[in-house]
């Protein structure tokens, strides 16, 4: 049983455009949430977080939200860069332990 | 550079030998972790460890697998009798017990140790 969905395996978006990167998930007692941006060959790479009291953070160009009635979170990147091409990966917290999505793809096209 | 490191990069074994990872966190962190990933999924968690215990072990993790941090700094993880499903990035991250106000538990990864297995 799959607790972090991405259900969208790819995204393109023109550059300067907003990247909308969405994640649900199913375990009403996780207490954080996290972004990461993964390259190839590379190891995660963090984002940006957010603690499951709030509904929104932001950090530069990224914002993440949070409903947690709908149990769906958000990455936002404004406005989105060519740099910003990876697979992004949502990750939800419980103590120490982290469940990750299987990521989507995002292509910025100059 | 102060992040987190693993050695080898890359590691190609043939089948039934073992094979010893090493990972190298942020130096303050009191919390390391292990995770497995393969093509098209996110990564997934192995085993945790807060200082030099090992406290949480993923039932991922097969009697063939063991992982230590005798000094509560470096870790290793030792795959015995590989088998092909064993081919994975290992993928090693540490973070702070406790981080102040807003911390989340932000876990910061290695650039990982692909293992192929033939």
């Amino acid at each position: 049983d799959q607790q972090v969905k991405q259900n969208s395996p790819s995204l393109s978006v023109q550059e300067g455009r907003i990247s909308i990167l969405n994640c649900d998930y199913t375990n009403s007692m996780f207490d954080y949430f996290l972004w990461y941006k993964k390259y190839p060959a590379e190891g995660p790479t963090f984002l940006i977080s957010i603690s499951s009291i709030k509904d929104k953070n932001e950090d530069g160009r990224f914002t993440v939200f949070l409903n947690k009635s709908a149990k769906h979170l958000s990455l936002h990147i404004v406005p989105s860069q060519p740099g910003d091409s990876a697979v992004y990966f949502c990750a939800a917290g419980r103590s120490y332990q982290l469940t990750f999505g299987k990521g989507t793809k995002l292509s910025v096209i100059p | 550079d102060t992040g987190v490191s693993q050695n080898p990069r890359h590691k190609i074994t043939k089948r039934g030998q073992n094979v010893t990872f090493r990972c190298d966190p942020i130096s303050e962190h009191n919390r390391l972790y292990w995770y497995r990933q393969t093509l098209g999924q996110g990564p997934e968690f192995l085993t945790y460890f807060q200082n030099e215990a090992q406290l949480e072990k993923s039932r991922l993790l097969s009697d063939r697998f063991s992982a230590e941090r005798p000094k509560g700094s470096f870790s290793t993880l030792e795959i015995q009798r590989t088998e092909q499903g064993d081919s994975a990035m290992y993928l090693c991250a540490s973070s702070l017990l406790a981080g102040g106000p807003g911390h989340n538990n932000e876990q910061f990864f290695g650039p990982g140790t692909r293992l192929t297995v033939l």
